[in-house]
């Protein structure tokens, strides 16, 4: 395993749920993202942080919140998805500005019924 | 058109074979270039990075950038079992923010 932890592994949640996503990184890197990978679609970046502040946000429904409490701790806030937001969450972590070297956490998978 | 263009497979080998995997893109400004491997429940794991042109090797491993062509590739000598995982090409550029952009990934088994 990577120097990137991700919990849950496996979610399953209903429409109406709200859940969240958590990461953290013992990698001392000051960086944070979140992506989304969906089967035979490339990675999609989510969110980026760099120094606790939120540095890019791709268009992201606002159903996803994320939350970067220190450099160490990565959360994605979750409230009424829809069937199509079932994908592997992957949190990455780098020295900011350093993205082309990210370090990738194991995912969590999700399925929304 | 894509940005990054990757042949998703499967690619299926026998062990010990050179393996060549490859990803064309679109942007010029690319200067950084990455392959990255994900074995099944796992998340990506850094294997190469290359700037700008030329090759670099390690172990195994050979990545290549041709940027007049536009094209990348990942060797693999000798491959193992082991190898079987699907490989991912990522690229970005200096102003290009924090972002990597991805190939869809192309999946390699390679067989006993």
């Amino acid at each position: 395993e990577t120097g990137v932890t991700q919990t849950p592994r496996h979610l399953v949640m209903g429409m109406t749920n709200k859940k969240s996503l958590k990461c953290e990184q013992h990698l001392g890197h000051n960086a944070m993202y979140w992506y989304k990978q969906s089967a035979k679609k490339p990675l999609e970046l989510m969110f980026v942080y760099s120094l606790e502040e939120r540095v890019e946000n791709n268009s992201v429904p606002s159903r996803f919140s994320p939350e970067c409490p220190n450099s160490s701790h990565l959360f994605l806030h979750l409230h009424t998805l829809q069937p199509e937001d079932s994908a592997l969450y992957l949190c990455a972590s780098s020295r900011p500005g350093a993205q082309e070297t990210q370090y990738f956490g194991p995912g969590t998978r999700l399925l929304v019924l | 058109q894509k940005e990054v263009e990757q042949d998703p497979g499967p690619l299926s080998v026998p062990e010990g074979a050179i393996v060549s995997l490859n990803c064309t893109y679109s942007n010029s400004a690319f200067q950084y270039f990455m392959w990255y491997r994900q074995y099944s429940r796992k998340g990506p794991e850094l294997l190469m990075y290359t700037y700008s042109s030329g090759n670099k090797e390690d172990g195994r491993f050979t990545a290549q950038v041709d940027k007049s062509s536009k094209y990348i590739s990942l060797f693999i000598r000798d491959s193992q079992p082991s190898d079987s995982a699907t490989y991912l090409c990522a690229m970005s550029f200096t102003g290009g923010g924090n972002k990597l952009t991805f190939g869809t990934g192309t999946q390699l088994k390679v067989e006993l």
